[in-house]
């Protein structure tokens, strides 16, 4: 069993939608939870990033970790063409040191029609 | 802004030849990563650095090597390239507070590829 699971789309989406982008993952010790932007021939750019179970808001973002499910999701609403990007999400035990190294999934591709 | 500079965007090198990647942050960070990103298997570590003159193997160390000489920059050297090594190359940093690793901040990436 791979350690984060993430689908990886394309997820296509009119503009003004929802989205909901989701990860799984198999290690309970996951403390620390990420998401990432990846514009294409960008490199990745943070978006999101929380600690332990909960909701976190930005803007139009909203984070959320259950680890009781091992379930990350990240919510767009009123998705824009700017958002069209790959989504990753990342976690890591984080223990200090050089041992908060990150786990990442492989990314949902999204793609917003104007 | 925490900003990541890699010296190259696009680089064609040839079969057997010796490549430096170079990345520097302009944020004091300890901490430094080098990822290659390839379609279908996504970010993978190939070395990481948490203080100069420290490294360590990632899951992907084979043919490569690192160097970090000071705090800033950290080069990824492809000691003979294969095709097997074109790839696009992602090198981040992040900052220790207190105990805790902070997020990491990467690069906008060198897409080598090895003819």
């Amino acid at each position: 069993q791979k350690e984060v699971e993430q689908d990886p789309g394309p997820l296509s989406v009119p503009e003004g939608a929802i989205v909901s982008l989701n990860c799984t993952y198999s290690n309970s010790a996951f403390q620390y939870f990420m998401w990432y932007r990846q514009y294409s021939r960008k490199g990745p750019e943070l978006l999101m990033y929380t600690y332990s179970s909960g909701n976190k808001e930005d803007g139009r973002f909203t984070a959320q970790v259950d680890k009781s499910s091992k379930y990350i999701s990240l919510f767009i609403r009123d998705s824009q063409p700017s958002d069209s990007a790959t989504y990753l999400c990342a976690m890591s035990v984080n223990y200090g040191g050089s041992q908060g190294n990150l786990i990442f999934g492989k990314g949902t591709k999204l793609s917003v029609k104007p | 802004d925490v900003k990541v500079t890699q010296s190259s965007r696009y680089l064609v090198k040839r079969t057997g030849e010796k490549v430096f990647l170079e990345c520097v942050q302009d944020m004091d960070h300890e901490n430094m990563f080098w990822y290659r990103q390839d379609p279908g298997l996504g970010l993978r570590l190939i070395y990481f650095s948490y203080d100069v003159k420290m490294k360590e193997k990632g899951d992907i160390p084979e043919g490569y090597s690192v160097s970090r000489e000071k705090k800033e920059r950290f080069s990824l050297i492809l000691e003979s390239a294969s095709t097997n090594q074109t790839s696009m190359y992602l090198c981040a940093s992040s900052l220790i507070h207190g105990s805790k690793n902070q997020p990491q901040h990467f690069g906008d990436g060198t897409r080598l590829s090895i003819l």
